[in-house]
């Protein structure tokens, strides 16, 4: 079946590291994919998204490049910062499945 | 806008009590309706979801059930809670078709002991 998988947690960086957190997915057609983040204490929220494709998703400085050759979707950013500190997930929806389906999150701590 | 609410924010209940979580969604019709739970460390586990009033559907056997008495109302409960229910609940909403972009409450933290 379907499904995301993302890098162990947690990754602990110096601010203004250079951060990337691995997600690859299995699925049998062509779905959308999207990362979430969830700071302390709090619900998700969808920080990126790409539809098909060689698309880049971009929000806040962070990007993540939707790779079907590798089955990947990758979240990069350029320099972290302290409020950067929180478990990100990344998911696929899948239309003819109908649900979302996330990874298992990677939480991040980001050190002054 | 559209909000969603959840309360309460935090509970602590003993072993074999019963559980009644609610979730409201403001500002939008007939959404997509979801419960999950997030274990401590652990990924998202969807519980339930309500495509519309009355219409639930199961993820996950266990002792936790789901109701959508309304449009936008969505309740978790259980008759008697056990100590593996402790757990972030979370309840969220999305747009019928597109692209599923899900909406997520603050989240209820429950404390079983």
């Amino acid at each position: 079946g379907d499904s995301v998988t993302q890098m162990e947690g947690p990754v602990t960086l110096s601010e203004e590291a250079f951060l990337t957190i691995n997600c690859t997915y299995t699925a049998t057609g062509y779905p959308s994919l999207f990362w979430y983040v969830q700071y302390p204490g709090e619900g998700l929220q969808l920080l990126l998204k790409a539809t098909k494709a060689d698309d880049k998703g971009s929000n806040k400085g962070f990007e993540a490049t939707y790779r079907k050759e590798t089955t990947s979707f990758h979240l990069e950013k350029g320099s972290v910062q302290v409020s950067d500190s929180a478990v990100y997930f990344c998911a696929l929806f899948y239309n003819q499945g109908g649900k979302l389906i996330f990874g298992q999150g990677t939480e991040l701590s980001v050190k002054p | 806008s559209q909000t969603i609410h959840q309360w309460p924010a935090t509970l602590v209940q003993p072993v074999g009590s019963p559980l009644s979580l609610e979730c409201t969604v403001e500002g939008t019709s007939n959404p997509n309706l979801y419960w999950y739970r997030q274990a401590a460390g652990r990924g998202l586990q969807l519980l339930f979801y309500s495509v519309g009033i009355g219409q639930i559907s199961s993820e996950v056997p266990q002792n936790l059930s789901a109701s959508r008495p309304q449009d936008r109302q969505f309740i978790l409960s259980s008759k008697k809670l056990l100590l593996s229910d402790s757990g972030f609940y979370l309840c969220a909403w999305s747009v019928v078709g597109g692209l599923n972009i899900q909406y997520f409450g603050a989240g209820t933290r429950l404390s079983v002991l």
